[in-house]
């Protein structure tokens, strides 16, 4: 069964600390991208991977770092200088044509910071 | 700059009522555009999707949406709701580069 997974569906994080959230995917999609959702605000791009080994930051990139070592996984760090990092963050896929086809999501992760 | 802007935040109706969603969008070049839906806690669905050709998409669960260049518009319709139909819907485009440009979003709330 292709598709998007994310880990931990919830997450609690003490302020200070550094937290990884995980997504991979088996679609054998080359380009991933998180974004990060606030009530009434959408969703706004932080970063952006269009290929293994590359990545480029997004709209609100600030305060968090990515990795792109295999095609499959796309893992987000919040770091301690992303100053309100409670959020619903999102990843997706997207594969083939990136022009005309649709981005897959993953289920989301929500963080919140005690 | 290219934008999409969603002019409702909330869309109370009906069950078995009609609705509309209104998007309107910004943009110097040629675009794509999308609808997806989000039920709660979840990731987005796509719903549909407008790449060229006929105006008028048809998409997953009855829903359609018109393409109307002069007016700069994406409208999301559905000629009779159902209750599992309550969720949060996001217009969205593409232009030249690869990123895409959300909406703020649409929360639908069906009432019996």
């Amino acid at each position: 069964d292709g598709g998007i997974t994310q880990s931990p569906k919830y997450l609690f994080r003490k302020e200070g600390q550094n937290v990884t959230l995980s997504c991979e995917q088996n679609l054998n999609h080359d380009a991933m991208y998180w974004y990060r959702q606030d009530p009434g605000q959408g969703l706004r791009l932080i970063y952006y991977s269009q290929i293994v080994n590359d990545f480029q930051k997004g709209d609100i990139a600030e305060g968090y770092s990515v990795s792109r070592e295999k095609k499959e996984s796309f893992p987000l760090t919040v770091t301690s200088a992303q100053k309100n990092p409670t959020a619903f963050y999102l990843c997706a896929c997207q594969g083939g044509d990136r022009v005309h086809n649709e981005q897959f999501f993953g289920p989301g992760t929500r963080l919140t910071v005690l | 700059a290219q934008s999409v802007t969603q002019l409702d935040s909330q869309v109370p109706v009906f069950e078995e009522a009609p609705v509309e969603l209104r998007c309107n969008y910004s943009s110097s070049v040629s675009v794509y555009l999308f609808w997806y839906v989000q039920y709660p806690n979840q990731g987005l669905q796509l719903l549909l999707k407008y790449l060229s050709g006929s105006t008028l998409v048809k998409g997953i669960n009855g829903f359609e949406a018109e393409f109307n260049k002069s007016q700069t518009s994406f409208h999301l319709r559905k000629p009779s709701v159902h209750i599992s139909d309550t969720a949060e819907y996001f217009c969205a485009l593409r232009g030249s580069a690869s990123k895409i440009i959300f909406g703020s979003g649409t929360r639908l709330s069906i009432r019996p």
